[in-house]
């Protein structure tokens, strides 16, 4: 069970646009910033948002980030094949005194 | 540009323990926190620790607490990774993460190893 919630799936076609969300708490997303992660098959994760809306060199404005409360949104515009992928947020949490990073269970992107 | 290569794929026992390395290059290794995550087959992303850019403080998830072990060689900008009493769970595949931003450490991972498979089975 993760700690941010996140759909297990979502499909769309090609072309088209799709949202994923993430959702947590105040002792997480409320409180910090959030990361989205993009994982091709058989490959490492991939940042694509940081610090809620920021994308890093190389990323293209297809890919945009949101955050609400204790809520998070990515959304992909113009899907292409090679976004295909499972996509994880993550932030930290405060819960603990230490605290740690979390991550949500992943979203899997499917073309229909 | 920035990489990180990590150990080849590991074999163990339970009751084992395991050391994982992680080799930079392309950036200061001396400015940058070094996290590590690992996934399950067919799971997602569980966060173990991290390492601060001097090596001389670490902070591990409470899960990991006792078993775990991470560490840093400024001479050869490497990161290491070591895992105790090894049991069936810990079979998974260990990454290693840089957080973006100098001297921070706030879970902005800009780069990952490729990662290295650890099975544990007897």
């Amino acid at each position: 069970q993760s700690v941010l919630t996140q759909p297990p799936s979502v499909s769309a076609a090609p072309g088209q646009k799709v949202t994923i969300s993430c959702s947590g708490s105040s002792s997480n997303i409320g409180n910090a910033y959030v990361s989205w992660y993009q994982q091709l098959p058989g490959t490492a994760p991939k940042l694509l948002i940081y610090d809620n809306n920021k994308r890093p060199s190389g990323i293209p404005d297809r890919f945009s980030g949101s955050k609400s409360g204790t809520s998070a949104t990515l959304g992909i515009t113009g899907l292409q094949a090679g976004d295909e992928a499972t996509y994880y947020c993550g932030t930290w949490d405060t819960t603990l005194s230490t605290g740690h990073v979390v991550f949500g269970g992943g979203t899997k992107l499917t073309f229909l | 540009q920035v990489q990180l290569v990590q150990s080849g794929a590991e074999v163990k026992k339970p009751g084992a323990s395991v050391k994982v390395s992680c080799k930079a290059s392309g950036f200061t290794f001396t400015r940058h926190y070094i996290h590590w995550v690992r996934q399950a087959p067919g799971q997602g992303l569980e966060w173990m620790g991290k390492i601060n850019p001097s090596g001389s403080s670490t902070s591990y998830a409470q899960k990991f607490q006792g078993r775990v072990t991470m560490t840093r060689d400024t001479s050869t900008n490497t990161a290491y990774l070591e895992l105790s009493s090894l049991r069936f769970e810990d079979t998974a595949i260990y990454y290693c993460a840089r957080d973006m931003e100098e001297f921070s450490s706030a879970a902005r991972f800009d780069s990952w190893g490729q990662g290295t498979l650890v099975t544990v089975s007897s």
